[in-house]
């Protein structure tokens, strides 16, 4: 499998600011995943970055608080925009090679004060 | 709307024990199941089932597929401290992945 990388590792942010969160794959990949995990919770699916076009957003999310950059097949960013306390989680970048496999980053564990 | 429900969501055992995950889904469109053990931040793959009745096994680890009961199970053998982490069960239907609760298994030595 492709090595996956995720930065920042962690953050502390204040409250109504932006993150941007970048995840990089060594390898072309077809499908890129974006995921949150609030404290003590399973896995949710935000989104699924589409490389070339608009991200498809799952239900309960939306683009303006969590927009999503895909410019290539190796790249995609996640922005928590105008964040509050409620969006401390772990944040978490996958990708899928072609099979139902998904391979996850390293995460990013955001902090909101 | 699909779900995955995994049982216990916790569970404590001592060094060398035998331990049962269970993962009951109702998923449309189903297409594979698949394990991850998760210790700190990232979930690492163990297991995608596709077939019902066909054991994938790795070391102590293994995993089998019921797809008329709807169930999956995790089994590991002779448990290590090493082995203390949340493990995830996941459905993967309409090209998304649906994960469960998780089981936090902690191995005392």
């Amino acid at each position: 499998s492709a090595v996956i990388s995720q930065k920042p590792s962690r953050d502390i942010c204040q409250r109504g600011t932006s993150l941007t969160i970048q995840c990089q794959v060594d390898s072309q990949v077809t499908m890129m995943f974006w995921y949150r995990q609030q404290p003590g919770q399973s896995l949710t699916l935000i989104a699924t970055a589409n490389q070339g076009s608009e991200a498809t957003y799952e239900s309960g999310f939306v683009i303006d608080k969590f927009p999503i950059s895909r410019p290539n097949l190796t790249f995609s960013t996640l922005t928590v925009s105008n964040m509050s306390p409620e969006d401390s989680s772990i944040y978490l970048c996958s990708y899928s090679a072609g099979s139902d496999t998904q391979y996850f980053g390293p995460g990013t564990r955001l902090t909101v004060l | 709307e699909d779900k995955v429900v995994q049982s216990p969501l916790s569970l404590v055992v001592h060094e060398g024990d035998t331990v049962t995950l269970n993962c009951s889904y109702e998923v449309t469109n189903f297409r594979s199941l698949l394990w991850y053990k998760q210790e700190k931040k990232a979930p690492t793959f163990l297991f995608m089932l596709t077939s019902s009745g066909i054991e994938k096994k790795s070391g102590r680890l293994s995993s089998i597929l019921d797809k008329k009961e709807l169930f999956s199970i995790l089994n590991i053998t002779a448990t290590q401290t090493g082995d203390s982490a949340v493990y995830l069960c996941a459905v993967e239907g309409a090209q998304k992945l649906v994960f469960g609760q998780g089981t936090r298994l902690t191995i005392n030595p």
